[in-house]
């Protein structure tokens, strides 16, 4: 099974501040990876599919690239909204995976 | 208007077989390149990938899993069903079904573009 490694675990930034979340692959993935944003106690909402591609009604400030092993999302200028927990999924391969997550605070 | 909704028993006794229901609306299964997923989340931890079933009624299990999955669907109803046998405390979770909508091409690849809202199992005596 491919496994997924995000870093970091969490972090705590400021609004307005650039955040870049990494999301390492066991084996290359090529494009084919997920993120998704959730808050707590509700299901996941999907942010960027397949590397780079913005999910409609997201926001422009979130991004992703490039490609291979190593991805990552990033938040241009992080919103109060933005708080919660990011995570990778690959569907490069069956099983698809998840990341471990990744908890974002807004300091 | 694309809908998912989780059902199925808030409380299952170890050693019993937990069947949820994932009832969707908006799409059909049977269209190419459609999928279900199902993915749980234990209470604090991560989301895990546990099964998916296709357009074409191929299914695929989580590696860890596969031994106590089974996966069908109705597609007149708009459902689709997961049984997980031999339950026990490490599967208290709350369950997520997920569509994968058809690409450009028919590709092994997706995504989740709808999501239910969730059903939290408990696995307790």
């Amino acid at each position: 099974d491919i496994q997924l490694t995000q870093s970091p675990s969490s972090l705590s930034a400021s609004v307005g501040d650039r955040v870049t979340i990494t999301c390492r692959a066991s084996q290359t993935i090529s494009t084919y990876l997920n993120w998704f944003h959730q808050k707590p106690g509700k299901a996941p909402k999907l942010l960027i599919y397949f590397a780079y591609n913005l999910q409609s009604g997201v926001p422009s400030r979130f991004s992703g690239g490039p490609s291979g092993t190593d991805l990552t999302l990033t938040i241009s200028s992080l919103q109060p909204e933005d708080s919660g927990t990011y995570y990778c999924q690959q569907s490069y391969k069956t099983p698809w995976t998840f990341g471990q997550g990744t908890m974002v605070e807004i300091k | 208007q694309v809908t998912l909704k989780e059902s199925g028993p808030a409380l299952v006794e170890p050693a019993q077989t937990l069947t949820l229901t994932c009832s969707f609306s908006g799409f059909s299964l049977t269209t190419t390149g459609v999928r279900v997923s199902w993915i749980r989340q234990p209470p604090g931890k991560a989301l895990e990938w546990i099964a998916r079933i296709d357009w074409d009624d191929d299914k695929f299990y989580a590696t860890s899993l596969k031994t106590r999955l089974t996966l069908s669907r109705d597609t007149s109803r708009n459902q689709v069903a997961l049984t997980v046998s031999n339950v026990d405390p490490t599967d208290t979770a709350t369950y997520f079904c997920a569509r994968t909508p058809p690409g450009p091409s028919v590709d092994p690849h997706g995504h989740f573009d709808y999501w239910g809202q969730g059903t939290l199992v408990t696995v307790s005596s």
